[in-house]
């Protein structure tokens, strides 16, 4: 057990529509990251939040938008849901800016129907 | 080109075989170099992680990094059937504040 939480693990949802991720970091880590895992695409980064700011910025759609509050947690919210964004979708997080050493959660499984 | 290649596998080797992995890169800024393990339906897990050109041991482990020729290895020796998962390489950037590039991994699968 990686100490990051991610809920829900599972979710289905239909084109259009739009969803919440949670992440809760290992406690004391000031970084989360947010990946995205598909087939045909790897394992991408999304963004990074540090400590309640955004910190580092990828290849997120305009659809998503992420934050971070002040207990640390963060979420993502992914709208307008295509099928093509059905992937896992992973948070990270680490102590520092410096994402050198992070810890993964198990995932959020996410099929767009 | 892509910045990090990887052969995506799978490779089979029995039980107790050393199992050899490698990516080569081509964005010179990459300048920390990392190893995750990734049970299937599972997060990656940070095996090994190292700045430097040379070789790194931890256990049954040891990770290469060749900074001349942009290529890095990881060796597992002594293989178990545990140690069945996709193994990622990972890249960072001196520049980047948080941005680590991964390879598409390498699903090994080690047989009794």
């Amino acid at each position: 057990d990686s100490g990051v939480t991610q809920t829900p693990k599972h979710l289905i949802t239909a084109t259009g529509q739009r969803v919440t991720l949670r992440c809760s970091p290992r406690s004391g880590d000031l970084s989360v990251y947010w990946y995205q895992q598909s087939l045909d695409q790897g394992l991408q980064f999304l963004i990074q939040y540090y400590n309640g700011e955004e910190r580092a910025k990828g290849n997120i759609l305009e659809r998503f938008s992420a934050q971070q509050f002040p207990d640390l947690h963060s979420e993502l919210n992914l709208s307008s849901l295509e099928l093509g964004d059905s992937a896992l979708y992973f948070c990270a997080s680490s102590p520092r800016t410096m994402n050198t050493e992070a810890f993964f959660g198990q995932g959020t499984r996410l099929t767009v129907v | 080109q892509k910045e990090v290649e990887q052969d995506p596998g799978p490779l089979s080797v029995p039980e107790g075989a050393i199992v050899s992995l490698n990516c080569t890169y081509s964005n010179s800024a990459f300048q920390y170099f990392m190893w995750y393990r990734q049970y299937s339906r599972k997060g990656p897990e940070l095996l090994m992680y190292t700045y430097s050109s040379g070789n790194k041991e931890d256990g049954r482990f040891t990770a290469q990094v060749d900074k001349s020729s942009k290529y890095i290895s990881l060796f597992i020796r002594d293989s178990q059937p545990s140690d069945s998962a996709t193994y990622l390489c990972a890249f960072r950037p001196t520049d980047s504040w948080g941005k680590l590039q991964f390879g598409a991994g390498t699903q090994v699968v080690v047989t009794p």
